[in-house]
């Protein structure tokens, strides 16, 4: 079956750069997106990487590797409205294509 | 606007009792999807639908049903063979079945006592 691992929780300062790791497990990938979900509200669409290599959206990038099994949410110049939780989720064959979320990693953004 | 919404935001029930959650969106959208989120952990696929009429079983459809009798409208009714119901029930919708983009709705938070 799919495996996702994601840390539980990061910390940091505002205007600071964090990266969030996500490696996973998977049967005939087709792709690995990220989630934002502020604390019990929806979760919205960030980015999809599909192929190798870095995709940029503002202050929000995300980059994968398929041949490591890897991918990480990188966010720049963090504000306040960045805590939330972000969540890795993968497409893959073995779960008819339909997308294995993630258990989520806290993000804490500090004055 | 577009989008898809959920109601009621809360919803209690007693043990035994079978409890039905809404879901409905004006995205225009073929796929639509119910998923479970208990506390600290990420979503989990209850049951999906890629067309009107049609829909498949995700990873935890013991103890859940749904119809999907119009496109617009994607109901989970929550029986009482679910052995622990009380959770955050997001429900989904893309514009396909394999978009890499899903669109959530606000949610319903279920507490069966």
């Amino acid at each position: 079956g799919q495996s996702l691992e994601q840390p539980s929780e990061v910390t940091a300062v505002e205007g600071a750069i964090v990266q969030i790791n996500c490696t996973y497990q998977t049967s005939g990938f087709y792709g690995l997106s990220w989630y934002q979900q502020h604390d019990g509200g929806a979760p919205t669409f960030l980015s999809y990487n599909a192929l190798d290599g870095l995709e940029e959206t503002g202050r929000f990038s995300s980059f994968l590797s398929r041949s490591d099994s890897y991918g990480y949410l990188l966010l720049q110049e963090l504000q306040m409205k960045d805590s939330a939780s972000y969540f890795c989720a993968v497409r893959d064959q073995g779960s008819a294509r339909q997308l294995t979320f993630g258990s989520g990693t806290q993000l804490t953004v500090l004055p | 606007d577009g989008g898809i919404t959920q109601s009621p935001k809360y919803l209690f029930r007693k043990e035994g009792q079978n409890v039905t959650l809404s879901c409905e969106q004006n995205l225009n959208h073929d796929a639509m999807y119910w998923y479970r989120q208990d506390p600290g952990q990420g979503l989990r696929l209850i049951y999906y639908s890629q067309i009107v009429n049609d829909f498949q079983k995700g990873d935890i459809a013991e103890g859940y049903s749904v119809s999907r009798e119009k496109k617009e409208s994607f109901p989970l009714t929550v029986t009482s063979a679910q052995k622990n119901p009380t959770a955050f029930y997001l429900c989904a919708s893309s514009i396909e079945a394999t978009a890499y983009e899903q669109y959530f709705g606000p949610g319903t938070r279920l507490t069966v006592t």
